[in-house]
């Protein structure tokens, strides 16, 4: 099972909204409403910010949104923080019974 | 309030095993399954497999099919993850987590590093 594909790297200015991807197949992302995200900070366990696509876990701010379409999942922050820099992972349910991360984003707030 | 709480650090020679603890706490352990999950340093995550804590049932991913154990001790609420045959690119921090049939990892260990050193 291959990693998801997401872009090493996405930029922004406080305020502003970033969007990153998650490409994967059929078989992973397009095949199921099973897509998550997790933010990781340096040294720290990740955390779950959105699950089952697009909801958000209690506590997680609103600032987060995450969509699908077709074999491509995809993650927006809304009005950028300088707290929201930090690392971001996809992971998907696979139709092998197997879960699959995205190779990793960092955001870097300019 | 639910807490995966892992065992310590370890330093494993090449060709040895490791076996890492995932003590749960603050919901019942046989209702969720257990995920485990890896990172080397300054790189991704990598799921490595799932056991499901009730019932046993068990998949691991096959890049570590037949190097990968995963067990539970309902009695004490934990799960165990051994890795046999450790080479130096199994040197990383592992994780449990919690999770349902979705790729919701709701809440995560606090990771045990594992070198792999000789």
């Amino acid at each position: 099972q291959s990693a998801l594909t997401q872009p090493a790297s996405v930029s922004g200015s406080p305020g502003q909204s970033i969007t990153i991807s998650c490409t994967g197949t059929s078989s992973d992302v397009g095949g199921y409403n099973y897509v998550s995200w997790h933010q990781q900070f340096p040294g720290k366990a990740p955390k779950l910010i959105i699950y089952d696509v697009n909801s958000r876990p209690s506590g997680v701010s609103h600032r987060f949104s995450g969509s699908k379409s077709g074999n491509t999942a995809s993650l927006t922050i809304s009005g950028l923080q300088p707290e929201d820099e930090a690392d971001y992972y996809c992971t998907s349910y696979t139709s092998s019974v197997t879960y699959v991360f995205g190779t990793g984003t960092k955001v870097t707030v300019l | 309030q639910v807490q995966l709480v892992q065992s310590g650090a370890e330093v494993e020679k090449p060709g040895a095993s490791v076996k890492v603890s995932c003590k749960t706490s603050g919901y019942t352990f046989t209702t969720w399954n257990i995920h485990w999950a890896r990172q080397a340093p300054g790189q991704g995550l990598e799921w490595m497999g799932w056991i499901n804590a009730g019932s046993g049932h068990r998949k691991s991913s096959q890049n570590f099919q037949g190097r990968v154990t995963l067990t539970t001790d309902t009695s004490a609420s934990t799960a165990y993850m051994e890795v046999i045959s450790l080479t130096y690119e199994d040197t990383a921090v592992y994780y449990c987590m919690r999770g349902g049939l979705t790729a919701a990892f709701d809440y995560w260990g606090q990771g045990t590093l594992i070198t792999v050193s000789s």
